[in-house]
């Protein structure tokens, strides 16, 4: 089947410690995104990516950073650097042109002790 | 850029009863309009979408939008709610600009009762 997985589920993490969240997809898509969801805020977009070895910040960036070596892979690292990564995070992909229907995983919960 | 606003955070409502979730967005150039659904510690799910055309559109599970470009809005309805239906709603607004970024409102949680 095709579709988005994102690990683990769920995620602790001691504060000052990196972490590296996985996104990996089969859809064939060529754009990519992070988005971090907290209780009333909606989404917010982190980083995106349009093609391989290539990616833009979103509204959020600051104490996050990624990478896109492959087509289907786009790891997010939440740095020690992020004040607040206690958070849901997203990852989605689509086909990257006009229209740009997103294909959402189903999120990894991310808590900072 | 564009933007989105979703004014109500909570819906509550009774099973059998229709239920209006209000979207309303800005942007100076056309745009195309997704309704998303999200389960309880879930991804989000594409429930409706409006690219050009029928300013009527509907899902395969009852709810329907009319996007109306004079009042910049694109409202979600069902006339008849169950209580599967609970859940988190999100809109969200695209630019016909070439490849750009989707901006989602904050969404609206819809409390179905019996």
């Amino acid at each position: 089947d095709g579709g988005i997985t994102q690990s683990p589920k769920y995620l602790f993490r001691k504060e000052g410690q990196n972490v590296t969240l996985s996104c990996e997809q089969n859809l064939n898509h060529d754009a990519m995104y992070w988005y971090r969801q907290d209780p009333g805020q909606g989404l917010r977009l982190i980083y995106y990516s349009q093609i391989v070895n290539d990616f833009q910040k979103g509204d959020i960036a600051e104490g996050y950073s990624v990478s896109r070596e492959k087509k289907e892979s786009f790891p997010l690292t939440v740095t020690s650097a992020q004040k607040n990564p206690t958070a849901f995070y997203l990852c989605a992909s689509s086909m990257g042109r006009e229209y740009n229907e997103q294909f959402f995983g189903p999120g990894t919960r991310l808590t900072v002790l | 850029a564009q933007s989105v606003t979703q004014l109500d955070s909570q819906v509550p409502v009774f099973e059998e009863a229709p239920v209006e979730l209000r979207c309303n967005y800005s942007s100076s150039v056309s745009v195309y309009l997704f309704w998303y659904v999200q389960y309880p510690n879930q991804g989000l799910q594409l429930l409706l979408k409006y690219l050009s055309g029928s300013t009527l559109v509907e899902s395969i599970n009852g709810f329907e939008a009319e996007f109306n470009k004079s009042q910049t809005s694109f409202h979600l309805r069902k006339p008849s709610v169950h209580i599967s239906d609970t859940a988190e709603y999100f809109c969200a607004v695209g630019e016909n600009t070439g490849f750009q970024k989707l901006v989602f409102g904050t969404g609206t949680r819809l409390l179905v009762s019996p």
